[in-house]
């Protein structure tokens, strides 16, 4: 059992590229979302899904596109990377809604210059 | 607007010295509280869920308190394995399973 499966673990980008950063699990949850983790900071959410074709801003969506195909995956666009942008990012799932055990992946290193 | 606050922001501990991490929250409504263990260049790593003032958790070493405005996390006689950042984190009844972070408390425990 995988669990949630994040890739790549590290990427430099340059200023005004796009990229995406690949989220799986496989565990049938309905929830995921997409956080970042900055020092001092915490970690802030950018996007969510409720489940397939349904997506929702979180705290910081700037920048950022996301879709929700399938229950399995839940990618992250950067549409035109910014220095801002450098930073960890984490995927996490949940079975249902709320009040529910949430489980992270080992987290993305995206390095913008 | 939903805010956590952790106190201390690092502590340092010899092996076998007792401790505890605060986390002071206000929220809307609680439909739980999180604590969540992260080792360095790895994602969180889930320890507990408390719903309601008065609950308590325990595992291992470690134990989890809740009031209507705080929760501790209390470390009984550490080991170094215990050094990690944990981070708290709450979750409003109207927040569709969104988490509300802590910037954590970084935690260093020496032999």
């Amino acid at each position: 059992n995988a669990g949630v499966t994040q890739t790549p673990k590290f990427q430099v980008l340059k200023t005004g590229q796009s990229m995406t950063l690949q989220c799986a699990q496989d565990m049938n949850h309905e929830y995921m979302s997409w956080y970042r983790q900055d020092p001092g900071m915490g970690l802030r959410l950018i996007h969510y899904s409720v489940g397939a074709g349904i997506t929702d801003q979180g705290e910081v969506p700037n920048g950022y596109n996301v879709s929700r195909s399938t229950t399995e995956d839940f990618p992250l666009r950067l549409l035109s990377a910014a220095p801002s942008q450098t930073s960890v990012y984490f995927c996490a799932s949940s079975y249902g809604k709320s009040g529910n055990t949430i489980y992270f992946g080992e987290g993305s290193w995206l390095t913008v210059v | 607007e939903d805010q956590v606050t952790q106190s201390p922001e690092a502590l340092r501990l010899q092996e076998g010295e007792s401790s505890s991490l605060n986390c002071s929250y206000t929220v809307s409504g609680l439909r739980g509280l999180f604590w969540y263990r992260q080792d360095p260049g790895k994602g969180p790593e889930f320890l507990f869920t408390l719903y309601s003032a008065g609950e308590e958790k325990e595992k291992e070493r470690l134990k989890a308190t809740l009031t209507k405005k705080e929760s501790f996390l209390h470390i009984t006689a550490p080991k170094p394995e215990d050094s990690a950042t944990y981070l708290c984190a709450v979750q409003a009844t109207d927040s569709w399973g969104k988490l509300q972070f802590g910037a954590g408390t970084q935690v260093v425990v020496t032999p």
